[in-house]
């Protein structure tokens, strides 16, 4: 039962360039979470989505950066026209839906760490 | 408004020596509450959480913690710190968001040093 996959692990790209970010939550989870991690910081709550739904993106920066969670496929974090500013490790997190067993439990993937060059 | 607040950014104890990481939780009800470790480069691993009953809760890797309600707290500890339990730590609460599923909350995490 594999668990939170997250790819790549490692992207660069230059300023001005789009970022996809792929995060497949473990199986039967339909709850995805984004964090971003800066160096010395935090984890700071992005975006909150359940398939085909964003639940809370109180989190989002309001230009440049969207998520979605299809009904097929992994949940995308897009961050268009990068910047420096966005270098960092983002992290998806997957629970099941409220209700569930193990519902109120975050399982973590490994993280994508942009570099903006 | 909930928050999470580790007031203790960086802490160095030396390899056998006992380990408290100090965790504060503001929310209204009785929280869902979480100690995540981060090693280097890595994700985020569950050590030990606490939803309801006996206010100590055993984890693994020999930690434990323990739910203070009148202190709003729920602190880490560790008898005798192992060089490997060199990570940062994050202190979480889990909260109701309406009826469609939880929202977390962490804090800006404890990043602890082992000396031998």
């Amino acid at each position: 039962n594999a668990g939170v996959m997250q790819n790549p692990r490692h992207l660069v790209r230059r300023r001005g360039q789009e970022a996809r970010l792929r995060c497949s939550p473990v199986k039967g989870h339909s709850h995805v979470y984004w964090y971003r991690q800066l160096p010395e910081e935090g984890l700071k709550f992005m975006v909150y989505l359940q398939k085909e739904n964003i639940i809370d993106e109180s989190g989002m920066p309001k230009e440049r950066f969207s998520a979605e969670f299809p009904k097929e496929g992994p949940s995308i974090l897009r961050i268009q026209q990068v910047v420096r500013g966005d270098s960092a490790a983002y992290f998806c997190a997957s629970s099941p839906k409220r209700g569930s067993s193990g519902a109120n439990v975050l399982t973590f993937g490994a993280g994508s760490r942009l570099t903006v060059l | 408004a909930q928050s999470v607040t580790q007031p203790d950014i960086h802490i160095t104890v030396s390899e056998g020596a006992s380990l408290e990481l100090r965790c504060n939780y503001s929310y209204g009800a009785t929280p869902y509450l979480f100690w995540y470790v981060q090693s280097p480069g890595q994700g985020l691993q569950l050590l030990l959480k606490y939803f309801s009953g006996d206010t100590l809760v055993q984890g693994i890797k020999g930690f434990e913690a323990e739910f203070k309600r009148s202190q709003s707290s729920f602190n880490l500890r560790k008898p005798s710190v192992h060089w490997s339990d060199a990570a940062e730590y994050f202190c979480a609460v889990g909260a109701g968001l309406s009826n469609t599923g939880n929202q977390f909350y962490f804090g800006t995490g404890t990043s602890l040093t082992v000396i031998p």
